[in-house]
């Protein structure tokens, strides 16, 4: 079965700063996708990122980007220009057409 | 756009009743639609994935019978927690495909309480 490690249950960033998040991935398929999703307090899911496993260049949105490493399994999310708004849990998932799974998800404290 | 809505937000319920929770596409047409829940601080769990039209796929461990979940229309799928315990209580979210997507947009969630 398809797993998704969060290592970090929490994390702490001070407003203006880079943090990154990890998220390593267990699969035998060639062909899936990666996302980041947010989870604010109000539990509305929001997605962050997304990564298509074919393409090699990272993904980019904005002040977030990721580092795809696809043969070391590994997804991880960077936050540039940390703001108290990306204050949440971040939650890294998997997906496959027949498959969705997320990590435990990472605590992200933004302090001021 | 691509709204997913879910009604109710909250409910509370007795134990032995049944209760229905809708999840709709508001703009768009889902091929698919999913249903997790999720427990206090922890992650989201697949329950189980429904395709319009066609019986829903559980995940292992999840009771058919308890969880009903029809997927009547491109917009619309409901899941009827039946004769609920309060172990049923949590909060389960719904999330929605496009057509020929991938990427997953979910609800607002519903907070379950069984008393």
């Amino acid at each position: 079965a398809q797993t998704v490690t969060q290592s970090q249950p929490e994390m702490s960033v001070q407003e203006a700063e880079t943090v990154t998040l990890s998220c390593t991935y267990d699969t035998s398929e060639s062909d899936y996708y990666l996302f980041w999703y947010k989870q604010p307090p109000s539990r509305q899911m929001i997605l962050v990122i997304r990564q298509e496993a074919y393409k090699q260049q990272n993904a980019t949105e904005n002040r977030f980007s990721v580092n795809f490493q696809k043969a070391a399994k590994s997804f991880s999310l960077k936050i540039s220009d940390s703001q108290l708004g990306d204050a949440a849990m971040y939650f890294c998932a998997y997906r496959t057409p027949g498959d969705m799974r997320f990590g435990a998800g990472t605590r992200l404290t933004v302090k001021p | 756009g691509a709204v997913v809505s879910q009604h109710p937000s909250r409910v509370i319920c007795k134990s032995g009743t049944s209760v229905k929770i809708e999840c709709r596409s508001l703009d768009f047409q889902a091929t698919t639609m999913f249903w997790y829940r999720q427990f206090p601080k922890q992650s989201l769990m697949l329950m189980a994935t429904s395709n319009e039209g066609s019986k829903a796929t559980y995940e292992q461990g999840v009771e058919k019978d308890k969880f009903l979940i029809n997927h009547a229309s491109l917009t619309l799928s409901t899941l009827t927690v039946t004769s609920a315990h309060p172990e049923d209580s949590s909060f389960y979210i719904c999330s929605a495909d496009k057509l020929a997507g991938v990427v997953q947009y979910f609800g607002p969630g519903t907070r379950l309480t069984v008393t």
